[in-house]
């Protein structure tokens, strides 16, 4: 059965500094890796997917991932934060389709001013 | 174009008694579904619609919870009687095409539900 682990339930980081937010991931067979972003008291909103091709996918608002098959990771990054990214970031993986999306826990991302 | 929205925005309720949920999806969106998020976890899918046709509800605790689509379009889901344990946010969502991962899911704002 497929699983999502997200190591850091939450990170702090200062305004216009770069991080990472790391996720794996357990499957035995190929995946479809997807990230969110739930801002406070909003829905869930998609940030970035990867279904195959170049493992190192470009989002919105300047957020990219790499899916590395070997170590099934799919770790979100930006080079530099915002205040306005502060928000709850999901990793989602489906083994088949978008119906059988399994969300992770989530990583609660804080920017500093 | 209206996202998907999603009534009430907030509930509380003493367990034992009924609760309902709403959802009007994008318009045109074929695909419907239906989240549990509990307190510092991820969305759990309880149910998904093609149409009006619940195609996937096997995690739909069918003892107390119940939803219908009928036209297609909107969707309610229900829980009667409330339990302490389902006080979570119910997310609805919509898609154009359910079983393509190039489709995107588009999120309503979610219902806080407070059982008491």
């Amino acid at each position: 059965a497929q699983s999502v682990t997200q190591l850091d339930s939450q990170v702090p980081v200062f305004e216009e500094a770069p991080v990472e937010l790391r996720c794996n991931y357990s499957s035995s067979v190929s995946v479809y890796l997807f990230w969110y972003v739930q801002y406070p008291n909003q829905g869930l909103q998609l940030l970035l997917k990867y279904l195959s091709g170049s493992t190192l996918v470009k989002g919105i608002n300047g957020f990219e991932a790499e899916f590395n098959k070997s170590q099934t990771s799919f770790h979100l990054r930006k080079p530099s934060v915002h205040i306005s990214d502060t928000a709850e970031y999901f990793c989602a993986v489906s083994e088949t389709s978008y119906d059988k999306v399994i969300f992770g826990p989530g990583t609660s991302l804080s920017v500093i001013p | 174009e209206a996202g998907v929205v999603q009534s009430p925005r907030y509930k509380i309720i003493e367990k034992k008694q009924p609760v309902a949920f709403w959802c009007n999806p994008i318009s045109g969106h074929n695909t419907l579904y239906w989240y549990r998020q509990n307190l510092g976890q991820g969305p759990e899918l309880l149910i998904r619609y093609e149409n009006e046709e619940a195609v996937d509800d096997s995690q739909l605790p069918k003892d107390r919870f119940s939803a219908e689509r009928l036209k297609g379009v909107d969707s309610t889901l229900k829980i009667q009687p409330a339990e302490l344990g389902d006080s979570a946010v119910y997310l609805c969502a919509s898609s154009l095409e359910g079983t393509d991962p190039n489709t995107e899911a588009f999120f309503g704002q979610g219902t806080r539900l407070t059982v008491v």
